[in-house]
């Protein structure tokens, strides 16, 4: 079946360390982006990438850091710069910019 | 801050009754919007699309109509389900080179039985 994946479902990180979350999608989709959800709000971009080995800053990517070496994966790392780092997590991809955009079932993350 | 926004955080509705919900943005240069259902703990469902050359599109069960005059959006869901109690977000992209989709805080609707 096509879809994006996001790995873990559920991730516990205690403050100053590093994270990294994990997005696959099997759609062939050159867009990929990440967003954050905070509990009661809408979803914040925080990097999103059009094309690999490209990708650019959303509204909130102050202590994130994305790559895109395959088509296929746009993982994202949660640095300890980071300050509030507990919220939850969607990956999402779109055949290209500016249409519909698929999205996987979200990681949780939550500092301890 | 945001461009794209919901007039109501929570709508309550009869199961059976048809639900409004409602979205406004201020970028006049958007011009592809889409409505998304989530779901607790899930991630949003695509609905219904529209892009800025139309009034309105209709589904299953859903139409969604765009008002460029005055900004505005909704999503029209007939005979309301208990399924379809979700948080719904409007979402709105910008055209251009960088163009991305930008999301509103979204409304909670929740169907009485």
């Amino acid at each position: 079946d096509g879809g994006i994946t996001q790995s873990p479902k559920y991730l516990f990180r205690k403050e100053g360390q590093n994270v990294t979350l994990s997005c696959e999608q099997n759609l062939n989709h050159d867009a990929m982006y990440w967003y954050r959800q905070d509990p009661g709000q809408g979803l914040r971009l925080i990097y999103y990438s059009q094309i690999v080995n490209d990708f650019q800053k959303g509204d909130i990517a102050e202590g994130y850091s994305v790559s895109r070496e395959k088509k296929e994966s746009f993982p994202l790392t949660v640095t300890s710069a980071q300050k509030n780092p507990t919220a939850f997590y969607l990956c999402a991809s779109s055949e290209d910019r500016g249409t519909e955009a698929f999205f996987g079932q979200g990681t949780r993350l939550t500092v301890v | 801050g945001e461009s794209v926004g919901l007039h109501l955080p929570t709508l309550s509705v009869q199961e059976g009754d048809n639900s409004i919900i409602n979205c406004a943005y201020s970028n006049s240069a958007s011009d592809y919007f889409i409505w998304y259902k989530q779901e607790s703990g899930k991630g949003p469902q695509f609905i219904i699309d529209i892009r800025s050359n139309m009034d309105k599109r209709q589904g299953q069960r859903v139409t969604v109509l765009l008002n460029k005059t005055v900004k505005h959006l909704s999503l029209q869901i007939a005979a309301t389900q208990p399924g379809d109690s979700a948080v719904y977000f409007c979402a709105e992209n910008i055209a251009g080179a960088n163009s991305k989709l930008t999301f509103g805080k979204g409304i909670t609707l929740s169907v009485r039985p």
